[in-house]
């Protein structure tokens, strides 16, 4: 069956300091795509990333970044140099064959105190 | 800019009550998402739809049907509303294709006394 875990549900850091939020998944896909999204406090989800399961580049773009291992089934994301309007919650997302809707996770909240 | 919108932020409703949620997108997106969304379970699927008149059954359908007359409409109905159904409901569209991002609207917080 296809799952997310998102083991750390709430993470609290001081602005500046770098943060990871992990995420493992389970598939029996090949062909499988992986999501990021931030809910602030308005409530919108808002996308930030789509990995398929062939490009297993790590990403980054400004302080984010993204490292994708399918050997541990993880695609975790990390924070570099914190700020308070990072605090949302973040989800992680695994699209399932062959619907294409999204498994998500339960969720990390990460608030970033100043 | 584009626009997934929902009718209410916030809406309360009793027992019993036939509820309806709309969700109205203007990306000309085929497809369309109902999720409600709960502390520790993170966004659970209720139903999706990839066309006008279409419609599938997500992880939880019990309790709730839905609607697709137009494209960019898809709403949702509590057909009699319970206590287990105050949640937060997200709508969301993708366009046709393999694995598209989804885009939310801002969520109804539902709440039956």
């Amino acid at each position: 069956a296809q799952k997310v875990t998102q083991a750390q549900t709430e993470i609290s850091v001081v602005e500046k300091e770098d943060v990871t939020l992990d995420c493992v998944y389970e598939t029996r896909d090949t062909t499988y795509y992986l999501f990021w999204y931030k809910q602030p406090p308005s409530g919108e989800l808002v996308f930030l990333i789509r990995r398929n399961s062939f490009d297993e580049q790590n990403e980054i773009s400004g302080r984010y970044s993204w490292n994708f291992q399918k050997s541990t089934s993880s695609f975790n994301f990390t924070i570099t140099a914190s700020q308070v309007v990072d605090s949302a919650v973040y989800f992680c997302a695994l699209s399932e064959a062959p619907t294409d809707k999204l498994i998500f996770g339960t969720g990390t909240r990460l608030q970033v105190f100043p | 800019d584009v626009k997934v919108t929902q009718s209410s932020r916030y809406l309360v409703k009793r027992t019993g009550e036939k509820v309806f949620l709309e969700c109205v997108q203007d990306m000309d997106h085929e497809n369309m998402f109902w999720y409600r969304q709960d502390p520790g379970l993170g966004l659970r699927l209720i139903y999706f739809s990839y066309d006008v008149k279409m419609k599938e059954k997500g992880d939880i359908p019990e309790g709730y049907s839905v609607s697709r007359e137009k494209k960019e409409r898809f709403s949702l109905i509590l057909e009699s509303a319970s206590t287990n159904q105050t949640s937060m409901y997200l709508c969301a569209s993708s366009s046709s294709g393999a694995r598209e991002k989804l885009f939310f609207g801002s969520g109804t917080q539902l709440s039956v006394l």
